[in-house]
């Protein structure tokens, strides 16, 4: 079914660990995003990108990096975890935003201990 | 300041009565959107409905229509003859910054349906 895939759905971290979630999306959409999820605060976007070798920065973009090297995939990298990073974490994707919409992930629960 | 507010953290709605869910939003531009997404236990986030801030006609999608109040910065969520499988977080959302599309979310309502 088309739409947008987040890798891993669940993941345990370490303090100071790395790692990468993976987002892919196959309906050739331009944008792409990064939230978290915290309880009581709904989503907060962390990094985007507009199109393919593009990103910028959102509300909350301490402590992770994102690349897009391809259009369909979008990576968010934390380099050395920490627990205010437990969180749950969704891709999203649109076309132009507007009345086409977005499309989300179903969620990466993140838990560092 | 927030840009989106939901001041209803919870409510309760017997079944089949209609839900209002209440959602103001701040911005300074001419071009906008705004959206409500459900989340359901499960964890995914469902787009219910979208109203453009040039739209003159408020938005419907079903038992789904958006109330929106241009001039009071307001777009309430009611939802007609709730059932049981409405309950859930209710999320208002809104897009400015035409270019890049970001999504600003509200801190959501959990909406609970009593038997």
């Amino acid at each position: 079914n088309a739409g947008v895939t987040q890798t891993p759905k669940f993941r345990v971290l370490k303090t100071g660990q790395s790692m990468t979630l993976l987002c892919a999306q196959d309906m050739n959409h331009e944008y792409m995003y990064w939230y978290r999820q915290d309880p009581g605060m709904g989503l907060r976007l962390i990094h985007y990108s507009v199109g393919e070798g593009t990103t910028a920065k959102g509300e909350v973009p301490d402590g992770y990096n994102v690349s897009r090297l391809k259009k369909q995939n979008f990576l968010l990298g934390l380099e050395s975890a920490a627990p205010s990073q437990t969180s749950v974490y969704f891709c999203a994707s649109s076309l132009y935003g507007g009345v086409y919409g977005y499309t989300f992930g179903s969620g990466t629960r993140l838990t560092v201990v | 300041a927030q840009k989106i507010t939901q001041t209803q953290p919870g409510m309760f709605v017997q079944e089949k009565e209609a839900v209002t869910l209440d959602c103001t939003y701040d911005t300074s531009d001419q071009s906008y959107g705004l959206f409500w997404y459900k989340q359901p236990s499960s964890g995914e986030m469902i787009f219910l409905i979208y109203q453009g801030s040039y739209d003159e006609q408020n938005a419907t999608e079903g038992r789904y229509s958006l109330n929106f109040q241009k001039a009071r910065k307001s777009a309430t969520l009611v939802i007609s003859a709730s059932q049981l499988g409405d309950s859930a977080m209710y999320f208002c959302a809104m897009r400015e910054d035409f270019g890049n599309e970001k999504l600003t979310f509200g801190t959501g309502t959990r909406l609970t349906i009593i038997p």
